[in-house]
């Protein structure tokens, strides 16, 4: 069965440094998530993606973070400047259709650990 | 704000006893979908089960069956006849055809032999 993969399945890395997280996203697949979970928080969504778009974004979506679908299979999320409050598990989604209670996919989620 | 609130961060059952989950949320929307996310260690979250809010008819997947009760805005999941492969996080979420998710905090499912 087809499934969303995730590298690298952790990360560490120094305040202020860049990040990219790699997701490939289940390939008949149109609609992509990105979603994170600070340690024993809600998983919260971050951004959606469409057509090479931002479809949505939340308000923890700043302009540290961007997305990118480099390829036809890839979809990354990047950090520019990263802070001690990155630090989350950051999982990647993606869903066939859009809305409507469209089921999503997720990945298995990239630990992400800023020192 | 639509919210999705977990109350239980763990829960025990016996293997072959039955469990409930339990799930509130808050919403102002009539049209909305509430999903059963499972998440077993180190492993993505699956899909457990999903129900549509204008039905009615709880919705059941093998051991997995909900209790949607729309008016009380409540969402449960019952597994039946436990199994030890059931041991995992229990993601509760909502979305109302938006493109985003709203997550509950998780519970934890721990089952014993």
């Amino acid at each position: 069965e087809p499934e969303v993969t995730q590298t690298p399945s952790h990360q560490v890395t120094q305040m202020g440094q860049e990040v990219i997280l790699r997701c490939v996203p289940i390939s008949n697949h149109l609609y992509f998530y990105w979603y994170r979970q600070i340690l024993g928080q809600k998983v919260e969504f971050l951004v959606s993606f469409y057509n090479n778009e931002i479809s949505e974004k939340s308000e923890i979506f700043d302009d540290q973070f961007s997305v990118e679908r480099p390829d036809g299979s890839n979809f990354t999320l990047k950090i520019r400047s990263t802070k001690l409050e990155d630090s989350a598990m950051y999982f990647c989604a993606s869903s066939e259709l859009r809305g409507g209670g469209e089921t999503q996919y997720f990945g298995p989620g990239t630990r992400l650990l800023v020192l | 704000a639509q919210t999705v609130t977990q109350s239980q961060p763990e829960m025990s059952v016996q293997e072959a006893e039955t469990v409930t989950l339990s799930c509130t949320y808050d919403t102002s929307e009539s049209d909305y979908y509430l999903f059963w996310y499972k998440q077993p260690p180190s492993r993505q979250m699956i899909l457990v089960i999903r129900q549509e809010a204008y039905k009615q008819q709880n919705a059941t997947e093998n051991r997995f069956s909900v209790n949607f009760q729309k008016a009380a805005k409540s969402f449960s999941l019952k597994i039946s006849d436990s199994q030890l492969g059931d041991a995992a996080m229990y993601f509760c979420a909502y979305t109302s055809g938006t493109y985003k998710y709203i997550f509950g905090t998780g519970t934890r499912l721990k089952v014993l032999a």
